[in-house]
């Protein structure tokens, strides 16, 4: 039982490019979301989706898109990164969209 | 404007004393609240929660208290352990907006053997 995996654990990109972060959890959970953690900061919700099928924006949304693959996978992507999205993002589910959330790692991005 | 204030960014007990960690917030429509605890390059564990039909909620050596008229909450470790250093997240959310979080800043714990 993984729990909530993320991939990739790091990552460098230059502005401009773009990447998919990816998530999973094994836990049969209803409700996935990302956030961000910038230092000595808290976490920021990006977007969650409560149920398979359903997206929606969290606080800090603008440069983000995220695709609700399947119960399973919930991934988000950059279009076009900029230096101000450096930080580390954590992906989460819960069984419920009211319920505690369990978290991945975290995949440390810098983008120069 | 922050919902949700932890406004001491560390603190530091000896080990066997009582760590106490404080939350406030300011949106009334918050209900649920939890606590999470991070270590260095790992993702956030739940530690423990409260709805705001309570005012207290204990789970081992964690207590958690909330005050709805002073909108304020505080987690206990008692007795504190080197291994609670860490750093602890509040979190708090409203049923009307299931799903949408709001973390404070973090505390950083250090408990000295």
């Amino acid at each position: 039982n993984a729990g909530v995996t993320q991939t990739p654990k790091f990552q460098v990109l230059k502005t401009g490019q773009s990447m998919t972060l990816q998530c999973a959890q094994d836990m049969n959970h209803n409700s996935m979301y990302w956030y961000r953690q910038d230092p000595g900061m808290g976490l920021r919700l990006i977007y969650y989706s409560a149920s398979e099928g359903t997206t929606d924006k969290g606080e800090v949304p603008n440069g983000y898109n995220v695709s609700r693959l399947n119960k399973r996978e919930f991934s988000l992507r950059l279009e076009s990164a900029a230096p101000s999205q450096t930080s580390v993002y954590f992906c989460a589910s819960s069984e419920l969209a009211e319920e505690t959330q369990y978290f991945g790692p975290g995949t440390r991005l810098l983008v120069l | 404007d922050q919902q949700v204030k932890q406004n001491s960014p560390s603190l530091s007990v000896q080990e066997g004393r009582i760590s106490i960690l404080n939350c406030d917030y300011t949106n009334s429509m918050f209900d649920y609240f939890l606590w999470y605890k991070k270590y260095p390059a790992e993702g956030p564990t739940f530690l423990i929660s409260i709805s705001s039909i309570k005012d207290k909620n204990e789970d081992g050596r964690f207590t958690v208290f909330l005050n709805k008229s002073a909108k304020h909450l505080s987690l206990h470790i008692v007795p504190s352990q080197p291994g609670d250093s860490a750093v602890y997240f509040c979190a708090a959310s409203a049923e009307t907006n299931a799903g949408k979080s709001t973390f404070g800043d973090g505390t950083t714990l250090t408990v000295k053997p």
